[in-house]
């Protein structure tokens, strides 16, 4: 186990709606970034935070955002959801330093959009 | 790091043999490579990483081998158990590690 947990562990939501998904870092680590990975595919890249600013983001759009807070636990907010953004959300968590950068996953949130 | 669907490629190996297990990575400027295993229904599980001044990394019956000129990434497993079982990613990222670029990932079967 890494240390790394995500709540909840599957929803389901329908077209249009919200959903924020949340993230614990592993214990003495400051970054957290958020993955999509969906079925039969790898992790794509979203966005990273560090010191609570949004530090680097992938290929998605505005209405994928985050936050992260002081105890450097992170949000994932997908607003107007579609039935593409169907996936399993990963967190990873690292310690923003030199030559200790790896990044550990938690298991994931399932998404389900009817 | 784009995805091919379904269709993962897949490598079968007797119980007890050893599997490589390849990877093209994209970007020749990526500078830290890592391994990740990830079993059904889990999050990606760290194995092993090597940074592009290594061309070999040895861990416990793991061994990452890097060729910069070519782009490629290999993982070897020694002597095979059936937990070894999984869908293995190849990922590549930056100095400052903000991003990893995942592989399309292997399917390995061990065989009883």
């Amino acid at each position: 186990e890494t240390g790394v947990t995500q709540s909840p562990t599957h929803l389901i939501k329908t077209r249009g709606q919200q959903v924020t998904l949340r993230c614990s870092s592993q214990s003495g680590h400051n970054t957290v970034s958020w993955y999509q990975q969906a079925l039969g595919q790898g992790p794509q890249f979203i966005f990273q935070y560090y010191r609570e600013e949004e530090n680097g983001r992938g290929n998605f759009p505005p209405r994928f955002s985050g936050l992260q807070f002081p105890n450097y636990s992170s949000e994932l907010n997908v607003n107007a959801l579609e039935l593409d953004d169907s996936a399993l959300y990963l967190c990873a968590s690292s310690r923003r330093e030199p030559g200790t950068d790896t990044q550990y996953f938690g298991p994931g949130t399932r998404l389900t959009v009817l | 790091g784009e995805s091919v669907g379904l269709h993962l490629p897949t490598l079968s190996v007797q119980e007890g043999d050893n599997s490589i297990i390849n990877c093209a990575y994209s970007n020749s400027a990526s500078d830290y490579f890592i391994w990740y295993k990830q079993e059904s229904g889990k999050g990606p599980q760290f194995i092993i990483d090597i940074r592009s001044n290594m061309d070999k990394r040895q861990g416990q019956r793991v061994t990452v081998l890097l060729n910069k000129t070519v782009k490629h990434l290999s993982l070897q497993i020694a002597a095979t158990q059936p937990g070894d079982s999984a869908v293995y990613f190849c990922a590549e990222g930056g100095f400052g590690n903000e991003k990893l670029t995942f592989g399309t990932g292997t399917r390995l079967t061990i065989i009883p």
